[in-house]
């Protein structure tokens, strides 16, 4: 079974603090993903990465930074969280297969005060 | 750009009827695949069921399947015999088979709510 898991399912922080959230996955997997979940917008993707120390930013990389030094590893760092970052994270990791569907954690809710 | 288009955000439906949640898509790609998924109120995103674009036969699984129109850029999903369990946000997604990897766009979603 392939586990995806997230340091925190719920994290508060204030404005201005850097924000660390963290995704394990198990599978062995090339590719990671973070995408944020708002109401009314579906899953917005942040970055990817499909290697070590590969990334790429996805549609809405601002304000936001990701590391990959371990390849079941995948990090990403609000460097100067601000209100508007308030919203679910959500990691995932897939095959190279481009068929092989997503696998996702369970998310983490960041609320910024 | 791909873009996927949910256009019910949310609808009733009774316990063990069948109900068809909307999904249409855009996309120049001339090989993609698309991919249903459930998120109950716990939050986890749970993949239900694969359709590639070169597949012929509507996929299914399970009490799950989806009606692939190609022409029309559609692919609802159908549920049959509905369950109480089955009330949850449901979400539509496109791939792409081309550049480094397989990234997901996905739709707004549709709250699906089953009564008994």
């Amino acid at each position: 079974d392939v586990k995806v898991t997230q340091s925190s399912r719920y994290l508060v922080k204030r404005t201005g603090e850097k924000v660390f959230l963290e995704c394990v996955q198990d599978m062995d997997h090339e590719n990671m993903f973070w995408y944020r979940q708002d109401p009314g917008l579906g899953l917005r993707l942040i970055y990817f990465s499909y290697d070590v120390k590969m990334k790429e930013k996805g549609d809405i990389p601002e304000g936001y930074s990701v590391s990959r030094e371990k390849k079941e590893r995948f990090s990403l760092i609000l460097e100067s969280a601000s209100t508007n970052q308030t919203s679910m994270y959500l990691c995932a990791s897939s095959s190279e297969r481009s068929t092989d569907t997503q696998y996702f954690g369970p998310g983490t809710r960041l609320t910024v005060l | 750009a791909q873009k996927i288009t949910q256009t019910q955000p949310g609808m009733f439906v009774q316990e063990k009827e069948a109900v068809t949640l909307d999904c249409t898509y855009d996309t120049s790609d001339q090989s993609y695949g698309l991919f249903w998924y459930k998120q109950p109120s716990s939050g986890e995103m749970i993949f239900l069921i694969y359709q590639g674009s070169y597949d012929e036969q509507n996929a299914t699984e399970g009490r799950y399947s989806l009606n692939f129109q190609k022409a029309r850029k559609s692919a609802n999903l159908v549920i049959s015999a509905s369950q109480l369990g089955d009330s949850a946000m449901y979400f539509c997604a496109v791939s792409n088979y081309g550049g480094a990897t397989n990234k997901l766009i996905f739709g707004t979603g549709t709250l699906l709510a089953v009564q008994p």
